[in-house]
């Protein structure tokens, strides 16, 4: 099992450009995550995914939006990118009832 | 609103020593607390507690968890300078009817340790 993989590894950005931060999971996991983390900061929570067809916002969702079309795909769309969203992003998984198993991260930078 | 938070921010110490780190919170409907291990990328899974007064320990690691008094320590005795890392502590919460708790991680701010040879 790859576990979570997460592309690309590293982005730049300019002001008002968008992207797709991709995120796959192959342990058939129904829960995904979308984390970011600043420097010097624990992670927060963007959106989260119950199962296909099923997505919810966190605790910092404006900015962003996601889709969850497949069990094993939750990629995080950035819609006109802005420098406070420059930070490191992981997507993360877990079966029910277990720890969450974290992607490597991609770490976007916005100029 | 729901606080997760770590204490000592940073440590600095020698190989050898012994350290604790602390985690408290304050959240409705805990389930869980999680502590992670984070070394320049993603973070990795230590321990998860559910009960108080457990120990739970994976070789020089160990830690437990106080309900009732809202907090938990990680342990690391015998410090090598492969513990350098960031540790996380991150919280769950039940599920509930309303959808808001589907068991995502609070996390705390982390605490950065260093150990020097």
């Amino acid at each position: 099992n790859a576990g979570v993989t997460q592309t690309p590894k590293f982005r730049i950005l300019k002001i008002g450009q968008s992207m797709t931060l991709q995120c796959t999971q192959d342990m058939n996991h129904n829960y995904m995550y979308w984390y970011r983390q600043d420097p010097g900061m624990g992670l927060k929570l963007i959106y989260y995914s119950v199962g296909a067809g099923i997505t919810d916002k966190g605790e910092v969702p404006n900015g962003y939006n996601v889709s969850r079309s497949t069990t094993e795909d939750f990629p995080l769309r950035l819609e006109l990118a802005a420098p406070s969203q420059t930070s490191v992003y992981f997507c993360a998984s877990r079966p029910y009832s277990h720890e969450q198993f974290f992607g490597p991260g991609t770490r976007l930078t916005v100029l | 609103e729901d606080k997760v938070v770590q204490s000592p921010l940073s440590l600095v110490v020698h190989e050898g020593d012994t350290v604790t780190l602390n985690c408290s919170y304050e959240v409705t409907n805990f389930r869980s607390l999680l502590w992670y291990k984070q070394e320049k990328k993603a973070p990795t899974f230590l321990f998860m507690l559910t009960s108080s007064g457990i120990e739970k320990k994976s070789g020089r690691l160990s830690s437990i968890l106080d309900k009732k008094e809202l907090f938990s320590i990680l342990n690391i005795t015998a410090t090598q300078t492969g513990d350098s890392a960031i540790y996380l502590c991150a919280v769950t919460q039940r599920q509930n009817a309303g959808g808001t708790s589907y068991g995502k991680l609070t996390f705390g701010q982390g605490t950065i340790l260093t150990v020097h040879p």
